[in-house]
């Protein structure tokens, strides 16, 4: 199966400034990659499909890069109601499968 | 709007069979893959598998063999059993809606599975 890993493990931000998470692949997933947001108590939420497109109502703050191996999720401006854990997850080939996670929270 | 809620059992015992159900209201039942995901502390996010109206499966390979995943479309409903549970298993379990590009777009709420002795 595909590994997808994320770094860093934690990300330390204030609210304003810009935060980039990276996702690798352990092979290429061409642009095959999504990412989804989750705070605590709630399912995920997804923000962004084939690498960089924003799913419906998600703000223009988000924003998607990459292809192949190497893929970034940015957040041009932290509201503070952005610091959350984020997720990548893979749809190349079966299985599905998911980073373990970058959390974004106060610096 | 598209909703799932998820309903069965939260607490089981070791060697048990987990049974989750799902029902989808609004949005249309066919022409999606309906799946199963959970999340533990020491695995983060796992797909267990998927469904679709007509009964097409996918399963994660890690788990094939333990997980039955079944669907009635007459009540936009499907439904997952795993069996032979362990400790290993206690997870929060997802319901979610899979469309064409293999993205989970809506998710039901989640259910606390605990395997305790």
């Amino acid at each position: 199966e595909i590994v997808l890993t994320q770094s860093p493990a934690t990300l330390s931000v204030s609210p304003g400034e810009r935060a980039t998470l990276s996702c690798r692949a352990s092979q290429t997933i061409t642009n095959n990659l999504a990412w989804y947001q989750q705070k605590p108590g709630q399912a995920p939420r997804l923000l962004i499909y084939a690498a960089s497109t924003r799913a419906s109502g998600i703000p223009a703050r988000f924003s998607g890069s990459g292809s192949g191996t190497e893929f970034t999720l940015t957040i041009s401006s932290l509201q503070s109601e952005d610091f959350a854990l984020y997720y990548c997850q893979h749809y190349y080939i079966l299985p599905w499968t998911f980073g373990q996670g970058t959390k974004v929270d106060f610096k | 709007q598209v909703q799932l809620q998820q309903w069965g059992a939260g607490l089981l015992k070791p060697s048990e069979t987990l049974s989750l159900s799902c029902t989808v209201y609004g949005g249309s039942f066919s022409g999606y893959y309906w799946s199963w995901i959970r999340q533990s502390p020491g695995k983060g996010l796992e797909w267990i598998g998927e469904i679709n109206h007509s009964g097409g499966t996918n399963f994660n390979p890690s788990l094939r063999g333990r997980v039955t995943i079944s669907v009635d479309a007459s009540k936009n409903q499907f439904s997952l059993k795993m069996s032979s549970m362990t400790a290993a298993d206690t997870a929060v379990y997802y319901c979610a809606r899979r469309g064409g590009i293999p993205i989970f777009d809506f998710w039901g709420q989640g259910t606390l599975v605990t395997v305790s002795s």
